[in-house]
């Protein structure tokens, strides 16, 4: 069956605390995996695509990466304003259109 | 630069009651999705387009239908509201590409309780 599982569920970090989210993945013929940042009362905005084992992707204190079962998105030296809850996604086969969720990690960084 | 917009954004219903949620989206994308997100169970396929002129169910498609009006609008209906149908509904849209999957775009919401 298809799946994706995102853990922690909820994570607290204190500010500047580096720390990585999972998010695992059964799904045959992987094309892409996506994670998203989602604020309250906001819909998720795209962060990143990673197309294949061993690629990474950067942003500002964000990095993806992904293996064949798994992905991390790793923060380092987070701040406030990263506080959010993160998604990742993927494609159920070629050609579905068929996008899974997983339920998110809530992530909480301290001043 | 609005990306996909929805309206309304917040929506009130009693049992029974009808009602169309809009999304229109300006990046020329082909294809649209409809999603609801509910605590503890992520965001769910309701329907999708793949392009203008199709529309397929996606995982919870009973209790709505939807229509591609054109390439920028896909807007989705309850025809008897339902009280389990209380979620918030997000709707997206992504470029069409056969040989990699595509991120999709979102709008910030519906926020819909039924009374």
């Amino acid at each position: 069956e298809d799946q994706v599982t995102q853990s922690p569920e909820a994570l607290r970090l204190q500010e500047g605390e580096s720390s990585s989210l999972n998010c695992s993945y059964t799904v045959s013929g992987l094309r892409g995996l996506f994670w998203y940042r989602q604020d309250p009362g906001k819909g998720p905005e795209f962060l990143f695509t990673l197309y294949s084992a061993g690629e990474e992707k950067e942003k500002e204190r964000l990095k993806a990466t992904l293996t064949k079962k798994e992905s991390f998105l790793h923060i380092t030296a987070p701040k406030p304003e990263d506080s959010a809850t993160y998604l990742c996604a993927v494609q159920r086969g070629p050609g579905t259109y068929k996008y899974i969720f997983g339920t998110g990690t809530r992530l909480k960084v301290l001043a | 630069n609005a990306g996909v917009t929805q309206t309304p954004k917040f929506q009130v219903l009693k049992t029974g009651q009808s009602m169309t949620l809009q999304c229109a989206q300006d990046m020329n994308h082909n294809s649209m999705y409809w999603y609801r997100q509910d605590p503890g169970m992520g965001l769910r396929l309701i329907y999708y387009s793949a392009s203008e002129g199709t529309t397929d169910k996606g995982e919870v498609p009973n209790g709505y239908n939807v229509s591609r009006l054109n390439k920028r609008e896909f807007s989705l209906r309850l025809e008897s509201a339902a009280p389990s149908q209380t979620s918030v509904y997000f709707c997206a849209s992504s470029e069409a590409n056969r040989a990699r999957d595509q991120p999709q775009h979102f709008g910030d919401g519906t926020r819909l309780s039924i009374l």
